[in-house]
């Protein structure tokens, strides 16, 4: 079975820009959660679809968005970047059965914002 | 806020030696999990521990889930250079989101 991919894995972006990132579960997980990744912060986790749904939001501002579509897959998009976005960005999908599944993480896609 | 806080955050030691790293919080959680994450990936889960007292283990890995389920050890035993990453614990808070501590820095030299 294909693990979680996400692309792309790097990108290099100027502050004002706005950014699509792409995830793709594991076949047959319909929960698809989004993470960011920093030095300073750690993990902290974004928002999580659920059947095209946004079931959870973390405390980030409305410049972060989601979007999940009916195969599943979902992207994320960072309207109006600054320099502090710079991150490390993974998604991790589940089979959401139940709240503590075992979430099945991309390895990352690698925003710097210059 | 549920807030998840890991010691130490770095750890150098030979190979051989034994560690434990310890992940406490001031708030109850269902269940805590224990991830390990090599440069250029994800996470990947280790183990969730969901009964206070709970202990489980992985080979030379050992988990602990406190009595009072606010805090997590993870201990080490003989520890390899294959053994060299970042060692995350997370619990599910309240809103069903999952939490991480700042993690540790493991590096096991030969």
């Amino acid at each position: 079975k294909a693990g979680v991919t996400q692309t792309p894995r790097y990108l290099i972006k100027t502050r004002g820009q706005q950014v699509t990132l792409s995830c793709s579960p594991i076949s047959g997980h319909r929960s698809v959660s989004w993470y960011q990744q920093t030095p300073g912060q750690g993990l902290q986790f974004l928002f999580e679809y659920f059947s095209e749904t946004q079931r959870n939001k973390g405390n980030f501002p409305g410049r972060f968005s989601g979007r999940q579509f009916s195969n599943s897959r979902s992207e994320m998009n960072v309207s109006t970047l600054e320099l502090g976005d710079s991150a490390l960005y993974l998604c991790a999908s589940s089979l959401k059965k139940e709240v503590a599944d075992t979430q099945y993480f991309g390895p990352g896609t690698r925003l710097t914002v210059l | 806020t549920q807030l998840l806080e890991q010691s130490p955050q770095f750890l150098s030691i030979q190979e051989g030696e034994n560690l434990t790293v310890y992940c406490n919080s001031s708030s109850v959680f269902s269940s805590l999990q224990w991830y390990r994450q090599e440069p250029g990936e994800g996470p990947v889960l280790l183990v969730t521990v969901v009964t206070g007292g709970e202990v489980k283990k992985l080979k030379r890995l050992t988990f602990q889930f406190g009595d009072a389920r606010k805090d997590s050890s993870l201990h080490i035993t003989a520890a390899q250079p294959g053994d060299t990453g970042l060692y995350l614990c997370a619990g599910y808070n309240a809103g069903n989101m999952l939490t991480f501590g700042g993690g540790t820095r493991l590096m096991v030299k030969p």
